[in-house]
């Protein structure tokens, strides 16, 4: 067990459709980290945030966004999800913003899109 | 971050040693390498990194060659439960600007067989 909680865990929904994933960090941890998995393309990191500020953005759609909050929780939220968006999203978190901390990371949440 | 190179799948006895190869020749003098792994659809679990001399916990050691060109994951006496894909990733130390995230490639599908 990693530390790291994400709910739900498992979500089915139609194409169109708006979806928010959430994620708790370790305790203690500052940052935290969004990754998409999917069959075709790996494990993608999508944004970093530390301490409740947006610090790095990597392969996210306009049609994705996230925040965190002053609780340190994350969510991310996928809109006009398409069949596409079907893959596993992993939350991670680090005690620091940057540097070479390691992540640790959740168990993930399996979306699929109809 | 630095490329690395990894051979997609391995097998090993349960109870020899795992030794996973990475190549990494184009690292930099701050670049650190990080192992993790994944079993099945979990989440990647961290286990452990170096910058240029070797490391050891509870789960493995890492052997890092003098020129930092490549490294070794030594798992000491693999079981059924090491089965997993074994990612090595090298990462520059990170500024605000780059943020702090993981680029993960393809990693090794390590199958340890009874």
């Amino acid at each position: 067990d990693s530390g790291v909680t994400q709910t739900p865990k498992h979500l089915i929904t139609a194409t169109g459709q708006r979806v928010t994933l959430r994620c708790s960090p370790r305790s203690g941890d500052l940052s935290v980290y969004w990754y998409q998995q999917s069959l075709d393309q790996g494990l993608q990191f999508l944004i970093q945030y530390y301490n409740g500020e947006e610090r790095a953005k990597g392969n996210i759609l306009e049609r994705f966004s996230a925040q965190q909050f002053p609780d340190l929780h994350s969510e991310l939220n996928l809109s006009s999800l398409e069949l596409g968006d079907s893959a596993l999203y992993f939350c991670a978190s680090s005690v620091g913003g940057v540097g070479n901390y390691e992540q640790y990371f959740g168990p993930g949440t399996r979306l699929t899109v109809t | 971050d630095a490329k690395t190179t990894q051979p997609p799948s391995m097998d090993c006895a349960e109870g020899r040693a795992a030794n996973l190869p990475c190549n990494h020749s184009t690292i930099s003098g701050n670049e650190y390498v990080y192992w993790y792994r994944q079993i099945h659809s979990q989440g990647p679990q961290y286990i452990i990194h170096g910058l240029k001399n070797n490391e050891t916990n509870e789960m493995a050691s890492l052997i890092i060659t003098e020129d930092r060109k490549s490294s070794t994951l030594i798992l000491p006496h693999a079981t059924l439960r090491d089965t997993a894909v074994y990612y090595c990733i090298v990462r520059f130390g990170v500024s605000w600007g780059t943020g702090n995230q993981f680029y993960f490639g393809t990693g090794t599908s390590l199958t340890v067989i009874p």
